[in-house]
């Protein structure tokens, strides 16, 4: 799995949007980009993922550039329950998900203030 | 989305006797099951991966003597923490994917918080 780079830690005022930026520039061709997050003695919780065009849910919007070499996971409106460990993960192929453990990083530590 | 539930959410236990964590995917089956260990300030670990009906795959440096994974059936996978000592107190967690579920994502247990005394 490509290796992943994200700030330590931000902080994002509650309302705003937080872009939370990764780079991945060794990924490859068939390997898509995950986010997960983990709020403060909880399990990782799913939020989005992509290949190459951007992405949008109901929790948040993935920004992946055209070189596919970095990527901006956006959360439109943060609230303080957004407060946790968001780490951006670079792997192959959905079908392995089920095979394969997921590789966490350490995160960016997302901080929302009131 | 599935779920997958740990039990219990957290464990106090003595030095010396053994723990066991349980993980149940609930709404739908998983051939694979991976238990993690997350330690305050760090990142989660993978300890092992659990096979239904066959043995587990360990991570360098995991004592398989010690940490027995037990994957019985599809919904089912069992951790247990053989004589337990301080330096084992962490943040265990479990995932799974099943097979049979159309999403692409891994989903997680909440978590068990054990503290041996």
């Amino acid at each position: 799995d490509a290796k992943t780079t994200q700030p330590p830690s931000m902080d994002c005022a509650e309302g705003r949007a937080a872009n939370l930026p990764c780079n991945h520039s060794t990924i490859s061709g068939n390997e898509y980009v995950y986010w997960y997050r983990q709020i403060h003695s909880q399990g990782p919780q799913y939020i989005i993922h992509g290949l190459k065009n951007n992405e949008t849910n109901e929790m948040a919007s993935l920004i992946i550039t055209e070189d596919r070499k970095s990527s901006t996971l956006i959360l439109p409106h943060a609230t303080l329950r957004d407060t946790a460990v968001y780490y951006c993960i670079v792997r192959v192929g959905a079908a392995d998900m089920g095979r394969r453990a997921l590789t966490f990083g350490s995160g960016t530590r997302l901080q929302v203030q009131p | 989305g599935a779920v997958v539930s740990q039990h219990p959410s957290w464990v106090i236990c003595k030095s010396g006797t053994s723990v066991k964590i349980e993980c149940r995917s609930l709404d739908f089956q998983a051939t694979t099951m991976f238990w993690y260990r997350q330690f305050p300030k760090q990142s989660l670990m993978l300890m092992a991966t659990s096979n239904e009906g066959s043995k587990a795959t360990y991570e360098q440096g995991v004592e398989k003597d010690k940490f027995l994974i037990n994957h019985a059936s599809l919904t089912l996978s069992t951790l247990t923490v053989t004589s337990a000592h301080p330096e084992d107190s962490s943040f265990y967690i479990c995932s799974a994917r099943g097979g049979a579920v159309g999403g692409t994502e891994a989903f997680f247990g909440q978590g068990t918080r054990l503290t041996v005394v």
